[in-house]
């Protein structure tokens, strides 16, 4: 069965410092991976996504996500956190395989310390 | 333009009822998604539409189920209730019924069962 791990569940972070969350999936086949995000009070919006070709993928807000098909990983990454990149981070997959069934991760809380 | 909607956005219920989620996608978009999202968890895939047709279910029991109106408005079934579809029902929408069109997110119904 496909399934998508984010390893931290909880992250802590001062104003400009890096960022990485790590997202690993497993199935293997062809997917379609994607990151969302959900700030305080607001939907689950799409922060970046990759279907093919270059392997980094760069989203709104300065947001970059690397995808290493050997690692079946897909780590989400931002140079310098600001206070507003205080949210919760899922990533998900969709395997190309017709079911048009999407699988989320259980998310990452990033609180960003001022 | 106006997003996603959903209704109602809250619901108590109590054990053995029956509940009807209802979903409006942003205009143009023919593909709802529902998903659940239990506290602390991803959202899970339950159900696909696509031109009012099913096109993908996630692993949810036979008593959930779903359907499709000709403006593309969806609704969302769950008889039977138990204490454990407690959750937030997320719609989500998109132009057409394949993951390389953008899911956009509508606010949800938090449904909790007595």
């Amino acid at each position: 069965a496909q399934s998508v791990s984010q390893h931290n569940h909880h992250v802590i972070l001062s104003e400009a410092a890096s960022l990485e969350l790590g997202c690993n999936y497993s199935y293997g086949g062809t997917v379609n991976l994607f990151w969302y995000v959900q700030y305080p009070g607001q939907h689950l919006q799409l922060l970046l996504k990759y279907f093919s070709g270059d392997p980094l993928v760069k989203g709104i807000k300065g947001f970059e996500a690397e995808f290493i098909k050997s690692k079946f990983s897909f780590n989400l990454r931002k140079p310098s956190v600001q206070w507003s990149d205080t949210a919760e981070y899922f990533c998900a997959v969709n395997a190309l395989s017709g079911t048009y069934k999407y699988i989320f991760g259980t998310g990452t809380r990033l609180k960003v310390l001022a | 333009d106006a997003g996603v909607t959903q209704s109602p956005t809250h619901l108590i219920k109590t054990r053995g009822q029956q509940v009807t989620l209802r979903c409006s996608p942003i205009s143009g978009h023919k593909s709802v998604s529902w998903y659940q999202q239990v506290l602390g968890q991803g959202p899970q895939f339950i159900f696909q539409y696509y031109e009012k047709e099913e096109r993908g279910r996630g692993n949810f029991p036979d008593r959930f189920s779903a359907r499709q109106f000709p403006n593309y408005s969806s609704e969302l079934n769950v008889n039977a209730l138990l204490l454990g579809d407690s959750a937030l029902y997320l719609c989500a929408s998109s132009f057409a019924g394949d993951s390389y069109n953008e899911q956009f997110f509508g606010p949800g119904t938090r449904l909790t069962v007595l």
